[in-house]
């Protein structure tokens, strides 16, 4: 069965370091997201591409995070510089056209 | 955004029947409704979506109300292994955007 991969599945860093996790999302699926997941809480969408092109990307904290999807196939997601808030979890997912969105096991972020 | 609101919490016990609520009174005439649920340490996983009628799948069921200001995922028979957080989310389009909430958080008891 097709998956959503996403690497590391965990990562620490100092902060104030540059960190960046990848995303490959199922064959075939135009729609790709990233979410980010704080302890306790439901997922926070930080970016979503259709293709290359964003089409939200209204909660990124654009000073340190960038998103890139340069072929529209895998993704990358950067922060730089780290802070201590940043620790989450950080989850890709994908979909085709209007179907269901399929997660990735996320990469578990620990900034120290 | 529409909002949803769900109990924070919910017990079951194994092989009994679990209805889980959700109020969506804001929900406007073309959002969908959609149950994700996320076990353990894992990204959320699709259950099922509907627009006006109840919808079945192998999962769960999904009985919406007339009005559509309510729904609730039904599980026919817990497991153990349906112990997650349930996550009931509205958008605009089938699955444009999906801005989760703080979910259902549902104990399965053997």
């Amino acid at each position: 069965e097709a998956e959503v991969a996403q690497s590391p599945r965990y990562k620490i860093t100092e902060k104030s370091q540059a960190v960046a996790f990848w995303c490959d999302p199922i064959s075939g699926h135009a729609t790709l997201y990233w979410y980010r997941q704080i302890l306790g809480q439901g997922p926070e969408l930080l970016v979503q591409f259709q293709d290359e092109s964003v089409v939200d990307d209204s909660q990124l904290p654009k000073d340190r995070f960038s998103a890139e999807r340069l072929k529209g196939v895998d993704s990358t997601l950067k922060i730089q510089p780290a802070e201590l808030g940043d620790s989450a979890m950080y989850l890709c997912a994908s979909s085709f056209l209007d179907t269901e969105a399929f997660f990735g096991q996320g990469t578990r972020l620990t900034v120290v | 955004d529409a909002k949803t609101t769900q109990p924070n919490s919910m017990e079951s016990n194994e092989e009994e029947p679990v209805h889980l609520p959700c109020n969506h009174s804001t929900i406007s005439g073309t959002d969908y409704i959609h149950w994700y649920r996320q076990l353990p340490s894992q990204g959320p996983e699709y259950v099922i979506h509907g627009l006006t009628s109840n919808v079945n799948n192998r999962m769960a069921s999904l009985a919406i109300a007339e009005d559509r200001k309510s729904s609730t995922l039904i599980l026919h028979r817990a497991t153990l292994r349906d112990a997650a957080v349930y996550y009931c989310i509205l958008s605009l389009l089938n699955t444009d955007k999906l801005i989760f909430g703080t979910g259902t958080r549902l104990q399965v008891f053997p």
